[in-house]
């Protein structure tokens, strides 16, 4: 059975602080995915990693993948508090189309 | 253009009762799906399809029917509902595997 894992569950940061949220993953895949939710809200798509070693940057987060190690990384750079919401990362097994989910980070900025 | 359209975005339901939640695209998306949302857990997939007349299974479909006669619509029908079935329902929509989902709005359900 796939498990996506994140860590951290929760993550309370400074402004204008850098961290990494990371995502691991029990089964082969070369497609990793990442969504922000805001609360009480839908999800929002961000970054679409398609191959080993991708690297996606928007703003202030940038999305990594190792598809050797199972791992995909979201590095935040000087954090803002706009930036404040629940990433979740989602993966699909080879040979499959199923989109599965991983537990998400709630991620907090504070001023 | 709408994007994904789920109805209702609200619901009540007694147990025992069905119903069916409606997900409508306009992008022509080959690939749908349907996924729950628990306070604060993440998303598990319910169902999912990569085209018209083409439907699997996800984590969770015990309890859950879907069909897609059409690009356009994925409904879910709750067979008889469930106070586990408590929860909020998204619809995503995706242009194929090499793409992120599209969500819609969701559907907030309550089973009493």
């Amino acid at each position: 059975e796939l498990k996506v894992e994140q860590n951290p569950l929760f993550l309370s940061m400074q402004e204008g602080k850098n961290y990494t949220i990371y995502c691991n993953y029990s089964t082969t895949s070369d497609r990793l995915y990442w969504y922000r939710q805001d609360p009480g809200k839908s999800l929002e798509s961000l970054f679409v990693l398609l191959s080993n070693g991708a690297v996606k940057q928007e703003g202030r987060l940038m999305a990594s993948l190792d598809t050797k190690a199972r791992l995909s990384t979201l590095h935040i750079t000087a954090a803002v508090h706009d930036l404040s919401a629940t990433y979740f990362c989602a993966v699909t097994p080879s040979g499959t189309y199923k989109y599965i989910f991983g537990t998400g980070t709630r991620l907090k900025v504070l001023a | 253009n709408a994007g994904v359209t789920q109805t209702p975005k609200f619901q009540v339901l007694k147990t025992g009762q069905s119903m069916t939640l409606q997900c409508a695209q306009d992008m022509n998306h080959e690939y749908m799906s349907w996924y729950r949302q628990d306070p604060g857990m993440g998303l598990r997939l319910i169902h999912y399809s990569v085209g018209a007349g083409i439907t699997d299974q996800g984590e969770v479909p015990n309890g859950y029917n879907v069909s897609r006669s059409t690009t356009e619509d994925f409904p879910l029908r709750l067979l008889s509902a469930a106070p586990s079935q408590t929860s909020v329902y998204f619809c995503a929509t995706a242009d194929g595997p090499n793409y992120g989902y599209t969500f819609g709005s969701g559907t907030r359900l309550t089973v009493v």
